[in-house]
C-alpha cells in the first residue's frame, strides 16, 4: 500500500529564514506528487505538482519542490519565509490507477514576524 | 475556486444519530472524495466515487456509508454517530483526464459529536 511519511510536524521560523519541508513516499510506480496548503480555518489548495519532466517543480508564492525518484523523496522549499506563510503543508502522492490521493501527516509552519 | 459546496459547514449532533454530510459540485467531475481530517493523522480517505452508483472504500471506511444518484452529488452519512468520528470532514473533486491532474477541496464541514 501506499504511504507518505513528512518527517517535521511542526516548524518555527522567523521571517526571511529559508525553508525545507521533507516528504518520502512508498510506492514503487509512476507516482504523481503533490504540495497543498492549508491556511487557518481554510480549506486546501495546491502549491504545486509533479506528474513528469523536469524534477523540480515550481508552484506559486515562491515555493518549489524536488523529486528526487533514487529516495523517493518529493522535498518542499521556499528561499525566504513570509509571515503569511503560517500555515500546515501536506504532501500527497496519487498512482493514476486507483485515484486515490493518499496525504502525509502534514506539517505545521509558523513564522514568526 | 472550484465549484464545490459542501452542507452542513458546521454540525453538533449526539451520540447514535443518524448524520449526512452533502458534497455538491458544479464542475461536473467524475470523481468524488470523502476526507476526514484530524490533528497528527493529516487527511484520511473515507470513500471515493468514480461515477454515478460508483463507489469504494478508503482507508477509514468503518462506521460511514456513501451515495452517488447523479454527478453532482456526493453524500456521507454516518449511520449512528460516535464521539470518534468528530472531525474535519472534506468532499474533493477531480476531473477524468488521465492521471495527470489534482484534486480540488471544499471549504469543509466540522462535525462534533457529543
Amino acid at each position: 500500500a501506499q504511504s507518505v511519511s513528512q518527517h517535521n510536524h511542526h516548524v518555527i521560523l522567523s521571517e526571511a529564514a529559508s525553508l525545507e519541508l521533507g516528504c518520502n513516499y512508498s510506492y514503487g510506480g509512476t507516482v504523481n506528487l503533490f504540495w497543498y496548503v492549508q491556511y487557518p480555518g481554510q480549506h486546501l489548495q495546491l502549491l504545486l505538482k509533479y506528474f513528469s519532466g523536469d524534477p523540480l517543480v515550481k508552484g506559486i508564492k515562491g515555493f518549489e519542490a524536488e523529486f528526487i525518484k533514487s529516495k523517493f523523496s518529493f522535498n518542499l522549499r521556499k528561499p525566504s519565509v513570509q509571515w503569511s506563510d503560517t500555515a500546515e503543508y501536506f504532501c500527497a502522492v496519487n498512482d493514476g490507477r486507483t485515484y486515490k490521493y493518499i496525504f502525509g501527516t502534514g506539517t505545521r509552519l509558523k513564522v514568526l514576524a | 475556486d472550484a465549484g464545490i459546496t459542501q452542507s452542513p459547514r458546521h454540525k453538533v449532533t449526539e451520540t447514535g444519530t443518524p448524520v449526512t454530510l452533502r458534497c455538491h459540485q458544479t464542475e461536473n467531475h467524475r470523481y468524488m472524495y470523502w476526507y476526514r481530517q484530524d490533528p497528527g493523522h493529516g487527511l484520511r480517505l473515507i470513500h471515493y466515487s468514480y461515477g454515478v452508483k460508483d463507489t469504494d472504500k478508503g482507508e477509514v471506511s468503518d462506521g460511514y456509508s456513501v451515495s452517488r444518484s447523479k454527478t453532482e452529488d456526493f453524500l456521507l452519512t454516518l449511520e449512528s454517530a460516535t464521539s470518534s468520528q468528530t472531525s474535519v470532514y472534506f468532499c474533493a473533486i477531480r476531473d477524468f483526464l488521465g492521471m495527470n491532474t489534482e484534486a480540488f477541496f471544499g471549504q469543509g464541514t466540522r462535525l462534533t459529536v457529543v
